[in-house]
């Protein structure tokens, strides 16, 4: 059974950082894209950034509303992928959900809530 | 970015009824290797999305076959047989042609 099982959100400062971990299990992880994708209160979803496996050398892509703040890494030898986010803004607010796959989302995480607040 | 256009905002169904739900994109999701990256999912209540459709018509594993996507291009549809309480929630359509992957808005299933 795939699980995904995102850890580390939590209520933040503006201009603070926060690193987001999402542990994985029951598909081969190594040859998996990995994606982050974020859904503020109320609101749709958002594609965050995306890693893809050693086969694409660890490619990452960001959308322009995190690039230069967020990144995305993974360590395959724990299954894990993980969101750094720096210099937090009021509206990065949001539910963070790990997802596995490329071109489609086919497996979710519960989310991890992050808000950032003065 | 591909703006994804879905209607309507809100659906209000009988259970038992059918439902039918748009997505509209700004431009062809049609990949230069042929295949159309238009997918849908459901958001139940307090929980993460799940994915019903990937690349237009095909359900995912589990997915009953009251749910079904067709179309083509720009112009897509989920279409929802039978409704059952189990069915509502909010819907999103997504395209991963073009970079950076964007979601639609969203549809509220609702029962009447």
């Amino acid at each position: 059974e795939v699980q995904l099982v995102e850890t580390g959100g939590g209520l933040v400062r503006p201009g603070s950082s926060l690193k987001l971990s999402c542990a994985t299990s029951g598909f081969t992880f190594s040859n998996t894209w990995m994606n982050w994708v974020r859904q503020a209160p109320g609101k749709g979803l958002e594609w965050v950034a995306l890693i893809k496996d050693k086969y694409s050398n660890y490619e990452a892509n960001y959308a322009e509303s995190v690039k230069g703040r967020f990144t995305i890494s993974r360590d395959d030898s724990k299954s894990r992928v993980y969101l750094q986010m720096n210099t937090l803004r009021d509206q990065d607010t949001a539910t963070y959900y790990c997802t596995k796959g490329g071109n489609w989302f086919a497996y979710w995480g519960q989310g991890t809530l992050v808000t950032v607040s003065s | 970015d591909v703006v994804m256009t879905q209607t309507p905002v809100s659906l209000p169904v009988s259970l038992g009824g059918q439902a039918s739900i748009s997505c509209r994109s700004s431009q062809s999701l049609v990949h230069s290797n042929g295949n159309t990256y238009l997918h849908w999912y459901l958001q139940k209540p307090g929980q993460s999305p799940q994915l019903l459709i990937y690349r237009v018509s095909n359900r995912f594993s589990g997915v009953p076959d009251r749910f079904s996507g067709s179309g083509s291009g720009t112009d897509f549809t989920l279409k929802i047989s039978r409704v059952e309480p189990e069915d509502l929630g909010d819907y999103y359509c997504l395209q991963s042609t073009h970079f950076p992957p964007t979601f639609g808005s969203g549809t509220k299933l609702e029962i009447k």
